[in-house]
This record gives structure tokens, sequence and C-alpha cells, in this order.
């Protein structure tokens, strides 16, 4: 099994919709992000949290709000989706001991 | 803003040649780099990774080289395979990454 898990993989949805995209993890780490790649770009960094009381936002925060519901969950919500808001986001967690970050598969979102 | 960056958006190599892809940095601070590459659909997959206090390290057919004066990182790939196509980036940081825009590798057989 996946060590960490992204729901839905693929959504495609209207502008003004409200969007949550899930985040699970076995790994039992404190620490998860929320990342956003473009096209033929790199990923930026949305939000994190270093633990459940703990959040931050992230280089790109704006339309975008995150809940750390249990150690092993964090979730993105767009509260009114706009299209450029499409691109593909990505989980991971980050172990401190080993300097490693795990990455998700990633959600495909597209906003019409 | 502080970035780590890519000079080549593109490469193209034969099988068995071997790649060399670069990567420039600004933050003089920067401790802590690493590659990872990405498949078509997937996340990004550790590669390799350097601290500021080490020049090279190497891998199994990687090798990623730091200089610090000029504040750039390349990673050497040998004996490219197919199985190398992918696109490559370049990050910096302990969890909150920043990342590069990606090169994009293309090892024709």
């Amino acid at each position: 099994d996946a060590d960490v898990t992204q729901t839905p993989r693929n959504r495609i949805t209207k502008t003004g919709k409200r969007i949550m995209l899930e985040c699970s993890q076995t790994k039992g780490h404190d620490r998860m992000y929320w990342y956003r790649q473009d096209p033929g770009l790199g990923l930026r960094l949305i939000y994190y949290s270093f633990d459940v009381k703990d959040i931050n936002k992230g280089e790109i925060s704006d339309g975008y709000s995150v809940s750390r519901q249990a150690q092993a969950k964090f979730s993105l919500s767009l509260e009114s989706a706009i299209p450029n808001q499409t691109a593909l986001y990505f989980c991971a967690t980050y172990d401190p001991r080993t300097d490693t970050q795990y990455f998700g598969p990633g959600t495909r979102l597209t906003v019409l | 803003g502080e970035s780590v960056g890519l000079h080549l958006p593109t490469l193209s190599v034969q099988e068995g040649d071997n790649s060399i892809i670069n990567c420039a940095y600004s933050n003089s601070a920067s401790d802590y780099f690493i590659w990872y590459k990405q498949e078509s659909g997937k996340g990004p997959q550790f590669i390799i990774d350097i601290r500021s206090n080490m020049d090279k390290r190497q891998g199994q057919r990687v090798t990623v080289l730091l200089n610090k004066t000029v504040k750039h990182l390349s990673l050497q790939i040998a004996a490219t395979q197919p199985g190398d196509s992918a696109v490559y980036f370049c990050a910096e940081g302990y969890g909150k990454l920043t990342f590069g825009q990606g090169t994009i590798l293309t090892v024709h057989p």
C-alpha cells in the first residue's frame, strides 16, 4: 500500500465551486505539505503543517485553506475555485530524521 | 525572491550517453539540495541529495556536483537509459522545498 495517498486523483469542477482534496499518510510523520505544480514548472508550496495544531502558509496560499484533522490527514480546500487554480496538486510528508520527503501520487484538478 | 532555477528546459541524448542537467540557485544560505525525477502522472521521486559542506556526491549511475562559489549544482547521469526519460527538478530546503523549473530529459534508443 502507498504511504501517502491522495483523493481524488482527478477532478473537474466549475468556477465558484468548493473543492476539497484529501491526503492521508501511514508514515507516522508530523510534518505534511501541500504543493501545486503548473505545466513546465516546479512545485510551489501552498500550506504546510508541523502537527495538528500548527498550520502555516506557504508561498501561494491565497485562495486556499487547509485542515489537519489528525496526524495522518491533511486536507486542502478551494473555497471558490477559479480557472487559474487548474493544476496538479501534491501532498507530501517529511521525516526530519532522514531529511526525506515522501510525495503522494497527485491530484489533477481542472476548473472550468 | 530567492529561487532555484535551471539553465536548460530540455535535453535530448542518445541511449548510453552521459547526461548533465544544471541548476542555479540564488540563496547563498541554502544548505541542502535534492534532485528529483518526475515521470508523467507521478509525484517527484528522490534521486540524490547533497549538503552544502560537500562538493560531490555519487549514487548509482548518478552524481551531483555542488559549486557554492557560483551557486550552481548539476546532476550527471551515466550511461543514460530510455527509462531515465522524465522531468528532473532540483530543489532546496528541508521539508519546505523550493523547486526549480525542471528539465525534460529525452533519451533516444
